[in-house]
């Protein structure tokens, strides 16, 4: 079975800083990971997503994350945190092609600090 | 402009009393989905259908119904056996085939309060 463990539920940064939100998944197969952010009261929209290929994926907003096998991680970053970028993110993994559908982490809070 | 729709945005109900959740999408997608939001805890799923007139269940199923009789609409049944009904509700579609990457795209949710 897959799981996905977020670590953090809140990140605070200050406007200007690194962001890192941390995942890890476990899964049997080579999985397809996916990024998530989500504002208050909205649906989820896609940040980025590992399929095949290149382990390094860029997204959208200047985010980008780094699929490493050997660590079952797949970490989201951004060299510079804006105030917009205040939500909540979910990672997720897909790697049942029949049920076709995403096991999601609980979710990481990301305050950013003027 | 291609998208999911959810309505209402906001329902309130009270205990004892079924609630339907409507879900279309004009994305031409074959693959529906139904997750639970609560605070805290991520997504969790309740029923997928990758194809019309086919559904199964997910995580969470007790409790709720669904029904797919047209490739656009999912609606999703919380009847009153679900026990702790209050919920952000979230429908998602993606692409159905063997292949694919399973993106999924959401709508902008149902807030559902039973009091």
């Amino acid at each position: 079975a897959q799981s996905v463990t977020q670590l953090g539920s809140h990140v605070s940064v200050s406007e200007g800083a690194l962001v890192l939100l941390r995942c890890n998944y476990s899964s049997s197969v080579p999985p397809y990971l996916f990024w998530y952010v989500q504002y208050p009261n909205q649906g989820l929209q896609l940040l980025l997503k590992y399929t095949t290929g290149a382990t390094l994926v860029k997204g959208i907003n200047g985010f980008e994350a780094e699929f490493k096998k050997s660590e079952t991680s797949f970490h989201l970053t951004k060299p510079s945190a804006h105030m917009s970028d205040a939500a909540e993110y979910f990672c997720a993994v897909s790697e049942d092609p029949g049920r076709r559908a995403l096991t999601f982490g609980s979710g990481t809070r990301l305050q950013v600090q003027p | 402009d291609g998208g999911i729709t959810q309505s209402p945005k906001y329902l309130f109900r009270k205990e004892g009393q079924n609630v339907t959740l409507s879900c279309e999408q004009n994305l031409n997608h074959d693959a529906m989905y139904w997750y639970r939001q609560d605070p805290g805890q991520g997504l969790r799923l309740i029923y997928y259908s990758q194809i019309v007139n086919d559904f199964q269940k997910g995580d969470i199923a007790e409790g709720y119904s669904v029904s797919r009789e047209k490739k656009e609409s999912f609606p999703l049944t919380v009847t009153s056996a679900q026990k702790n009904p209050t919920a952000f509700y979230l429908c998602a579609s993606s692409r159905g085939g063997t292949g694919g990457t399973y993106e999924q795209y959401f709508g902008p949710g149902t807030r559902l309060t039973v009091t």
